[in-house]
C-alpha cells in the first residue's frame, strides 16, 4: 500500500517566490523519519532535509523547511525564494523503524525566471 | 569520497539476457538497498540488506537477485531481462539505524530492455 502520497504532479512557481511542495504518509509506528530529496535534471538524488516524529520543532536547512503536522500525517516541504537551480523534481520519503525508507511520485517544480 | 558508486551507468539489453548492476560503497554502513525509478511512480524498493549475508525483499523483488557477501558490494542480478524491466536503478546506503538517516544514493544505472 502507497504510504507516501504527494498530490501535485508538477509546480510552477516565480523566482524570488515562497513555494510549498505537499506530502502527506500515512503510518501506525510512532518512531519515523521524513526526508525530502531534490532530483535534478542530471538524475541525482540529493538529500535535503529531514524530520523526526519525535522531533518538537520544524526542521530547516538554509531556504528549505519542512513543516510538519503530526495529527495530520503532513510533511510538506517549502522552499523560499525560489531560484532557477530549484527547478527539479522533489521527492517525499518516510523510514519507519526497519529501515527500509519508501517514497512517493514525486513533484516536478518549475522555477520561473 | 567516491561514497556509492554503481555500474554500469548505461545498459542496453535483449529480452531474456541476464546482468548484473554492481554497487559498491566505502562509507562502511551495513544496510544497502536497490530501487527502481520510473515515471510517475517515484523511487521503489527491489531488495535491500542489513548486513553481509542477510538480505530481503521490497516492494518489487520479482525478476531480481541479490547476494551480499561482503559490507562494500551489493550487486543486483537480472537473470532474464525483460522490457518491464526497462527503468533507472539506484543504489543506495545508510549508516542510521531505525528511523534515522538518509539515504545516500549512486549515481543511478539506466537499464534498457528491448
Amino acid at each position: 500500500a502507497q504510504k507516501i502520497t504527494q498530490t501535485q504532479p508538477g509546480m510552477f512557481v516565480q523566482e524570488k517566490e515562497a513555494v510549498t511542495l505537499d506530502c502527506t504518509y500515512d503510518t501506525s509506528d510512532p518512531s519515523y523519519g521524513l526526508f525530502w530529496y531534490k532530483q535534478p535534471s542530471s538524475g541525482e538524488m540529493i538529500f535535503l532535509i529531514y524530520q523526526g516524529s519525535y522531533d518538537q520543532q520544524n526542521a530547516t536547512e538554509g531556504r528549505y523547511s519542512l513543516n510538519f503536522q503530526k495529527a495530520r500525517k503532513s510533511a510538506n516541504l517549502v522552499i523560499s525564494a525560489s531560484q532557477l537551480g530549484d527547478s527539479a523534481m522533489y521527492f517525499c520519503a518516510m523510514r519507519e523503524r526497519g529501515n527500509d525508507m519508501r517514497f512517493g511520485a514525486g513533484t516536478r517544480l518549475t522555477v520561473k525566471p | 569520497n567516491a561514497g556509492v558508486t554503481q555500474t554500469p551507468k548505461f545498459q542496453v539489453l535483449k529480452t531474456g539476457q541476464s546482468m548484473t548492476l554492481q554497487c559498491a560503497q566505502d562509507m562502511n554502513h551495513e544496510y544497502m538497498s536497490w530501487y527502481r525509478q520510473d515515471p510517475g511512480m517515484g523511487l521503489r524498493l527491489i531488495h535491500y540488506s542489513v548486513g553481509a549475508g542477510i538480505t530481503d525483499q521490497g516492494e518489487v523483488p520479482n525478476g531480481y537477485n541479490v547476494s551480499r557477501s561482503t559490507t562494500e558490494d551489493f550487486p543486483l542480478r537480472l537473470l532474464s531481462a525483460a522490457p518491464s524491466q526497462t527503468s533507472v536503478y539506484f543504489c543506495a546506503t545508510t549508516g542510521g539505524t531505525g528511523a534515522v538517516g538518509e539515504l545516500f544514493f549512486g549515481e543511478g544505472s539506466r537499464l534498457t530492455v528491448l
